[in-house]
């Protein structure tokens, strides 16, 4: 078991409402990337943060939004909800900008929107 | 557009049989290829590839790379009940920092 911890474990939300997911890192880890896996693909990347910057930006629309803060732990805040973001929201540390073979995934959040 | 297509989507062995799964990748500015384990959340890495003929080992599994003809291949021997997992595919790219996922490959090892 990693060191990558979030929450909550499972959230049911309505379309319209806005959700806010947590991750807290690794120790001695400061950049933190969020994926977005739906039933049955593979994780889709969302974004990346390091040093409380975003360091990387997939294909998803501005409600998506994100935040580091100063102990390296992040959040992910998605507004005005969709049926399609219905979804398992990994997010991964690791200990430097970038991807590297040391990214711990955390066991995620799933995200039910009705 | 940068994608990763993963072969076969799934798979039933018998304890005891060795299997190979494919990774093809069509993308610009690739940095590197890794292969993860994910049996209930989790993705758990298992490899990272980087040049191409370099055949990594870890146990039972081993994995190698091609980037002349962008795939990469996961082998795992005398497979076991434990192994039963999705296992994934993600190219990393030098832009953005993003990883692209294949759909992944459920593997079932029955007893």
């Amino acid at each position: 078991e990693t060191g990558v911890t979030q929450s909550p474990t499972h959230l049911i939300k309505t379309r319209g409402q806005q959700v806010t997911l947590r991750c807290s890192s690794q120790s001695g880890h400061n950049t933190v990337s969020w994926y977005q896996q739906a039933l049955g693909q593979g994780p889709q990347f969302i974004f990346q943060y390091y040093r409380e910057e975003e360091n990387g930006r997939g294909n998803f629309p501005p409600r998506f939004s994100g935040l580091q803060f100063p102990n390296y732990s992040s959040e992910l805040n998605v507004n005005a909800l969709e049926l399609d973001d219905s979804a398992l929201y990994l997010c991964a540390s690791s200990p430097s900008g970038g991807v590297q073979e040391t990214q711990y995934f955390g066991p995620g959040t799933r995200l039910l929107v009705l | 557009e940068d994608k990763v297509v993963q072969s076969p989507l799934s798979l039933v062995v018998h304890e005891g049989d060795t299997v190979t799964l494919n990774c093809s990748y069509e993308v610009t500015n690739f940095r590197s290829l890794l292969w993860y384990k994910q049996e209930k959340k989790a993705p758990t890495f298992l490899f990272m590839l980087t040049s191409s003929g370099i055949e990594k080992k870890s146990g039972r599994l081993s994995s190698i790379l091609d980037k002349k003809e962008l795939f990469s291949i996961l082998n795992i021997t005398a497979t076991q009940t434990g192994d039963s997992a999705v296992y994934l595919c993600a190219v990393e790219l030098y832009n953005n920092n993003d990883m692209r996922f294949g759909a992944g490959t459920r593997l079932t090892v029955k007893p």
